[in-house]
């Protein structure tokens, strides 16, 4: 199993492009999430999904929107990039509540720069 | 006052010494993770708890729920442990929603 793959690893922006986030995983986990870090903060939840088809807001969506068409990929799309959406964002997966025995999988990042 | 608070922030060993990072939480949970996160960015997941003790090799995770507390041991410490480890609390239960602490910096000198 590849686990959580991200794409791309870095990426620089200007004010007002749009891009999006690739996130793949191959473990049919059920629950995926898209979070950001910044400095000194822990991470914030941008947007969840319990399923295919079914997607959710999380504490700082305002700028994102998401889509999950299939379990493996939930793509993140930043429509308007912003200096405030510089940050690492960070894909993760699990099973359901259940069956959960060992914790989240995480991607390893897209370091984003808004300049 | 945030809902996870971790202690130290920042932390400094010597090779071999016992570690012990600990995680203060606020809020009703049904589960508790720690984290792992690598100097090159990458994050692993350690443990999941909602009740007890945990050990996977030199490290052990343990959980009070009474006193909304959790402490992550580090035995024989070596310079490969050097990384920030997360706390991180699931609200309740039937809900994915978790609130993150803001890590503490583990530095093991050899």
């Amino acid at each position: 199993n590849a686990g959580v793959t991200q794409t791309p690893k870095f990426r620089i922006l200007k004010i007002g492009q749009s891009m999006t986030l690739q996130c793949t995983q191959d473990m049919n986990h059920n629950y995926m999430y898209w979070y950001r870090q910044d400095p000194g903060m822990g991470l914030k939840l941008i947007y969840y999904s319990v399923g295919a088809g079914i997607t959710d807001k999380g504490e700082v969506p305002n700028g994102y929107n998401v889509s999950r068409s299939t379990t493996e990929d939930f793509p993140l799309r930043l429509e308007l990039a912003a200096p405030s959406q510089t940050s690492v964002y960070f894909c993760a997966s699990h099973l359901p509540q259940g069956r959960q025995k060992d914790g989240y999988t995480f991607g390893s990042g897209t370091r984003l720069t808004v300049v | 006052k945030n809902e996870v608070e971790q202690s130290p922030q920042n932390l400094t060993a010597q090779e071999g010494e016992f570690i012990t990072i600990n995680c203060s939480y606020s809020v009703g949970i049904s589960a508790l993770h720690w984290l792992q996160q690598h100097p090159g960015g990458g994050i692993v997941s350690l443990f999941m708890l909602s009740s007890g003790k945990k050990k996977h090799g030199r490290l052990i995770a343990t959980i009070n729920i009474q006193e909304k507390h959790s402490s992550l041991h580090i035995t024989a410490s070596h310079p490969r442990d050097s990384a920030v480890y997360i706390c991180a609390v699931r609200l309740g239960s039937g809900t994915y929603k978790y609130i993150f602490g803001t890590g503490t910096r583990l530095k093991v000198l050899a």
